[in-house]
Protein backbone atom coordinates (compact mmCIF):
# COMPACT_ATOMS: atom_id res chain seq x y z
CA UNK A 1 0.00 0.00 0.00
CA UNK A 2 1.31 3.26 -0.78
CA UNK A 3 2.41 5.34 2.18
CA UNK A 4 3.01 8.38 0.63
CA UNK A 5 0.70 9.58 -2.01
CA UNK A 6 1.08 13.09 -3.82
CA UNK A 7 -1.96 12.94 -6.79
CA UNK A 8 -0.88 16.05 -8.43
CA UNK A 9 1.88 14.81 -10.96
CA UNK A 10 2.17 18.21 -12.34
CA UNK A 11 1.14 21.87 -11.13
CA UNK A 12 1.28 25.57 -12.57
CA UNK A 13 1.94 28.88 -10.86
CA UNK A 14 1.73 32.62 -11.73
CA UNK A 15 5.11 34.06 -10.36
CA UNK A 16 4.49 35.77 -7.10
CA UNK A 17 1.44 33.52 -6.47
CA UNK A 18 1.57 31.13 -3.11
CA UNK A 19 0.80 27.41 -4.29
CA UNK A 20 0.08 24.20 -2.22
CA UNK A 21 1.71 21.11 -3.26
CA UNK A 22 -0.75 18.43 -1.37
CA UNK A 23 0.62 15.08 0.48
CA UNK A 24 -0.97 12.32 2.60
CA UNK A 25 0.48 9.75 3.95
CA UNK A 26 -0.32 6.54 5.92
CA UNK A 27 1.22 5.20 9.16
CA UNK A 28 0.33 3.47 12.79
CA UNK A 29 3.68 4.66 14.02
CA UNK A 30 2.31 7.47 16.23
CA UNK A 31 5.94 8.75 16.07
CA UNK A 32 7.15 9.79 12.26
CA UNK A 33 8.70 12.98 10.68
CA UNK A 34 7.72 14.59 7.50
CA UNK A 35 9.72 16.27 4.83
CA UNK A 36 9.79 17.72 1.63
CA UNK A 37 12.92 17.70 -0.41
CA UNK A 38 13.01 19.83 -3.84
CA UNK A 39 14.75 18.41 -6.85
CA UNK A 40 15.74 21.19 -9.89
CA UNK A 41 16.22 20.00 -13.29
CA UNK A 42 19.93 19.65 -12.00
CA UNK A 43 19.02 16.71 -10.24
CA UNK A 44 20.50 17.17 -6.75
CA UNK A 45 17.95 16.86 -3.69
CA UNK A 46 17.65 19.83 -1.91
CA UNK A 47 15.86 19.69 1.84
CA UNK A 48 13.52 21.99 2.36
CA UNK A 49 11.05 21.51 5.45
CA UNK A 50 10.94 18.96 8.39
CA UNK A 51 7.81 18.58 11.05
CA UNK A 52 7.62 15.80 13.22
CA UNK A 53 4.50 14.06 14.36
CA UNK A 54 4.53 15.63 17.90
CA UNK A 55 4.89 19.00 16.61
CA UNK A 56 2.11 21.12 17.78
CA UNK A 57 2.93 24.06 15.42
CA UNK A 58 3.16 24.04 11.69
CA UNK A 59 6.25 24.27 10.66
CA UNK A 60 8.11 27.23 8.36
CA UNK A 61 10.83 27.90 6.69
CA UNK A 62 11.53 30.78 4.78
CA UNK A 63 8.76 31.21 2.24
CA UNK A 64 7.88 27.74 3.02
CA UNK A 65 5.42 25.83 5.07
CA UNK A 66 3.72 22.93 6.20
CA UNK A 67 0.09 22.07 6.40
CA UNK A 68 0.20 19.80 8.87
CA UNK A 69 -3.27 17.94 9.59
CA UNK A 70 -2.85 14.75 11.83
CA UNK A 71 -6.47 13.66 11.65
CA UNK A 72 -6.37 13.83 8.04
CA UNK A 73 -3.05 12.48 7.50
CA UNK A 74 -1.80 15.27 5.41
CA UNK A 75 0.77 17.55 4.87
CA UNK A 76 1.07 19.66 2.77
CA UNK A 77 3.69 22.45 1.29
CA UNK A 78 2.81 25.80 0.77
CA UNK A 79 5.25 28.07 -1.34
CA UNK A 80 4.65 31.38 -0.91
CA UNK A 81 5.44 34.15 -3.23
CA UNK A 82 6.19 31.76 -5.83
CA UNK A 83 9.59 32.62 -8.09
CA UNK A 84 10.68 31.32 -11.61
CA UNK A 85 13.72 29.25 -9.46
CA UNK A 86 11.10 27.60 -7.25
CA UNK A 87 10.75 25.13 -10.60
CA UNK A 88 11.53 21.67 -10.19
CA UNK A 89 10.57 18.24 -8.53
CA UNK A 90 9.10 18.21 -5.13
CA UNK A 91 8.81 14.88 -3.43
CA UNK A 92 7.02 14.90 0.06
CA UNK A 93 8.72 11.98 2.34
CA UNK A 94 7.67 10.02 5.56
CA UNK A 95 10.54 8.63 8.70
CA UNK A 96 9.30 5.61 9.84
CA UNK A 97 10.75 3.85 12.70
CA UNK A 98 12.30 0.78 11.91
CA UNK A 99 13.73 -0.51 15.55
CA UNK A 100 14.45 1.71 18.44
CA UNK A 101 16.64 4.93 17.22
CA UNK A 102 16.66 3.91 13.17
CA UNK A 103 14.57 4.94 10.61
CA UNK A 104 14.42 4.48 6.89
CA UNK A 105 12.52 7.45 4.25
CA UNK A 106 9.77 6.64 2.42
CA UNK A 107 9.02 9.15 -0.79
CA UNK A 108 6.13 10.05 -2.75
CA UNK A 109 5.90 10.21 -6.72
CA UNK A 110 6.47 13.49 -6.60
CA UNK A 111 5.24 16.76 -7.87
CA UNK A 112 6.57 18.68 -10.78
CA UNK A 113 6.14 22.99 -10.57
CA UNK A 114 6.41 25.17 -13.27
CA UNK A 115 6.21 28.54 -12.32
CA UNK A 116 5.27 30.87 -14.55
CA UNK A 117 6.64 34.61 -15.59
CA UNK B 1 32.54 20.81 5.60
CA UNK B 2 30.77 17.02 5.70
CA UNK B 3 29.25 15.37 2.43
CA UNK B 4 28.39 12.61 0.95
CA UNK B 5 29.66 11.53 -2.35
CA UNK B 6 28.26 9.18 -5.34
CA UNK B 7 31.16 8.06 -8.31
CA UNK B 8 30.68 7.19 -11.10
CA UNK B 9 27.80 10.17 -11.96
CA UNK B 10 27.63 8.15 -14.96
CA UNK B 11 27.79 4.74 -16.33
CA UNK B 12 26.89 2.78 -19.11
CA UNK B 13 27.27 -0.91 -19.15
CA UNK B 14 25.62 -4.22 -20.82
CA UNK B 15 23.56 -6.34 -19.73
CA UNK B 16 24.82 -9.16 -17.89
CA UNK B 17 27.71 -7.50 -16.22
CA UNK B 18 27.89 -6.58 -12.66
CA UNK B 19 28.44 -2.98 -11.54
CA UNK B 20 29.47 -1.09 -8.57
CA UNK B 21 28.02 1.98 -7.36
CA UNK B 22 30.08 3.87 -4.87
CA UNK B 23 29.28 5.74 -2.31
CA UNK B 24 30.87 7.97 0.39
CA UNK B 25 29.88 10.03 3.39
CA UNK B 26 32.16 11.91 5.82
CA UNK B 27 28.94 12.51 8.18
CA UNK B 28 29.88 9.83 10.23
CA UNK B 29 26.17 8.71 10.15
CA UNK B 30 25.18 5.46 11.10
CA UNK B 31 21.96 5.31 8.52
CA UNK B 32 22.64 5.23 5.16
CA UNK B 33 20.04 4.26 2.35
CA UNK B 34 19.98 3.52 -1.70
CA UNK B 35 17.50 4.32 -3.35
CA UNK B 36 16.36 4.48 -7.43
CA UNK B 37 14.25 7.32 -9.09
CA UNK B 38 12.12 6.31 -12.20
CA UNK B 39 9.70 8.56 -13.74
CA UNK B 40 6.19 8.39 -12.20
CA UNK B 41 7.38 5.64 -9.08
CA UNK B 42 9.49 8.67 -6.80
CA UNK B 43 12.84 7.40 -4.76
CA UNK B 44 12.41 3.94 -4.08
CA UNK B 45 14.19 2.13 -1.42
CA UNK B 46 16.77 -0.16 -2.21
CA UNK B 47 18.91 -1.55 0.57
CA UNK B 48 19.63 0.23 3.68
CA UNK B 49 22.02 0.11 6.63
CA UNK B 50 22.06 1.04 9.99
CA UNK B 51 25.51 0.32 10.98
CA UNK B 52 28.66 -1.58 10.09
CA UNK B 53 27.98 -5.22 8.97
CA UNK B 54 24.08 -4.29 8.91
CA UNK B 55 21.75 -4.52 6.03
CA UNK B 56 18.46 -4.34 5.04
CA UNK B 57 16.26 -5.31 2.00
CA UNK B 58 14.24 -2.58 0.79
CA UNK B 59 10.76 -2.81 -1.49
CA UNK B 60 12.96 -3.05 -4.59
CA UNK B 61 16.04 -4.96 -3.64
CA UNK B 62 16.01 -8.16 -6.07
CA UNK B 63 19.22 -7.63 -8.18
CA UNK B 64 21.11 -5.30 -6.39
CA UNK B 65 23.49 -6.02 -3.20
CA UNK B 66 25.05 -4.10 -0.80
CA UNK B 67 27.90 -4.72 2.38
CA UNK B 68 28.56 -2.49 5.06
CA UNK B 69 32.52 -2.59 6.12
CA UNK B 70 32.68 0.76 7.74
CA UNK B 71 30.75 3.46 8.44
CA UNK B 72 31.87 5.67 5.48
CA UNK B 73 31.14 3.72 3.06
CA UNK B 74 27.70 1.58 1.07
CA UNK B 75 28.55 0.27 -2.50
CA UNK B 76 25.50 -0.49 -3.97
CA UNK B 77 26.35 -4.15 -6.51
CA UNK B 78 24.01 -4.80 -9.12
CA UNK B 79 25.45 -8.58 -9.58
CA UNK B 80 23.70 -8.76 -13.37
CA UNK B 81 22.82 -6.10 -14.91
CA UNK B 82 19.72 -5.58 -16.72
CA UNK B 83 18.01 -2.75 -18.97
CA UNK B 84 14.96 -2.61 -16.08
CA UNK B 85 17.73 -1.83 -13.72
CA UNK B 86 18.62 1.52 -15.67
CA UNK B 87 17.78 4.30 -13.56
CA UNK B 88 19.31 7.60 -11.21
CA UNK B 89 20.74 5.73 -8.26
CA UNK B 90 20.52 7.92 -5.36
CA UNK B 91 22.76 7.44 -2.17
CA UNK B 92 21.34 8.86 1.52
CA UNK B 93 22.42 8.99 4.93
CA UNK B 94 21.08 10.21 8.23
CA UNK B 95 21.82 10.95 11.92
CA UNK B 96 20.21 7.64 14.00
CA UNK B 97 18.89 9.48 16.95
CA UNK B 98 15.39 10.79 17.20
CA UNK B 99 16.41 14.09 19.07
CA UNK B 100 18.52 15.64 16.80
CA UNK B 101 17.30 18.68 15.02
CA UNK B 102 17.04 18.27 12.07
CA UNK B 103 17.00 14.52 10.96
CA UNK B 104 17.09 14.29 7.61
CA UNK B 105 18.28 12.56 4.97
CA UNK B 106 21.35 14.24 2.85
CA UNK B 107 21.62 13.10 -0.67
CA UNK B 108 24.19 12.15 -2.87
CA UNK B 109 24.48 14.25 -6.27
CA UNK B 110 22.85 11.00 -8.16
CA UNK B 111 24.21 8.01 -10.14
CA UNK B 112 23.00 7.86 -13.59
CA UNK B 113 23.46 4.49 -14.94
CA UNK B 114 22.75 2.98 -18.35
CA UNK B 115 22.49 -0.78 -18.98
CA UNK B 116 22.13 -1.25 -22.85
Amino acid sequence: AQKITQTQPGMFVQEKEAVTLDCTYDTSDPSYGLFWYKQPSSGEMIFLIYQGSYDQQNATEGRYSLNFQKARKSANLVISASQLGDSAMYFCAMRESHTSGTYKYIFGTGTRLKVLA
Amino acid sequence: DAEITQSPRHKITETGRQVTLACHQTWNHNNMFWYRQDLGHGLRLIHYSYGVQDTNKGEVSDGYSVSRSNTEDLPLTLESAASSQTSVYFCASSESRSRVVGTEAFFGQGTRLTVV
